[in-house]
């Protein structure tokens, strides 16, 4: 069974652009978290959804949004980037009623 | 905070030597889980345990859980060289703490 992909894995982006990150869940995972990893905050917990609908949304400003589309793969833009924003960005995705998540590779996110 | 406080935040020990690390909540749970990070990738799940057991065994590691004190110790064994990562705990689902950084010395 294939585990959760992340796209693309490196990405080098400039200030004030915008990017897309995509998550793709193992096959039958309907929940899909977004998580921002850097090495002065650790794990950051940006949003989750679960059947297309964000089910609960961390502290994060509104330049960070996210989808799920029907087929349970999500995606989470971040508008205007900046600085700040370079990090790791992990997805991970859960079976419904079952605490145990799993995790993509995550995205490494660099803005210049 | 409903995040767990992992502690130490950083550990050093031999080969061969056992690895003890804890995790601190303030909320109540339904279950506990620990989660292990090799550099710069996904997390992977390593045990659960839930809020009515107080320990676990899985291959060389043992979790215990005292609800009383809202706190969780995470024990390796026997460590080995590829332990080396950085272990989280995660309260009730996906609400993780800052680590432990746990460096075996070969």
């Amino acid at each position: 069974k294939a585990g959760v992909t992340q796209t693309p894995r490196y990405l080098i982006k400039t200030r004030g652009q915008q990017v897309t990150l995509s998550c793709s869940p193992i096959s039958g995972h309907r929940s899909v978290s977004w998580y921002q990893q850097t090495p002065g905050q650790g794990l950051q917990f940006l949003f989750e959804y679960f059947s297309e609908t964000q089910r609960n949304k961390g502290n994060f400003p509104g330049r960070f949004s996210g989808r799920q589309f029907s087929n349970s793969r999500s995606e989470m833009n971040v508008s205007t980037l900046e600085l700040g924003d370079s990090a790791l960005y992990l997805c991970a995705s859960s079976f419904s009623g079952i605490p145990e998540a799993f995790f993509g590779q995550g995205t490494r996110l660099t803005v210049v | 905070s409903q995040q767990g406080e992992e502690d130490p935040q950083a550990l050093s020990i031999q080969e061969g030597e056992n690895a003890t690390m804890n995790c601190s909540y303030k909320t109540s749970i339904n279950n506990l889980q620990w989660y292990r990070q090799n550099s710069g990738r996904g997390l992977v799940h390593l045990i659960l345990i839930r809020s009515n057991e107080r320990e676990k065994h899985s291959g060389r590691l043992r979790v215990t859980l005292d609800t009383s004190k809202k706190s969780s110790s995470l024990l390796i064994t026997a460590s080995r060289a590829a332990d080396t990562a950085s272990y989280f705990c995660d309260i009730n689902h996906l609400t993780f703490g800052t680590g432990t950084r746990l460096t075996i010395i070969p």
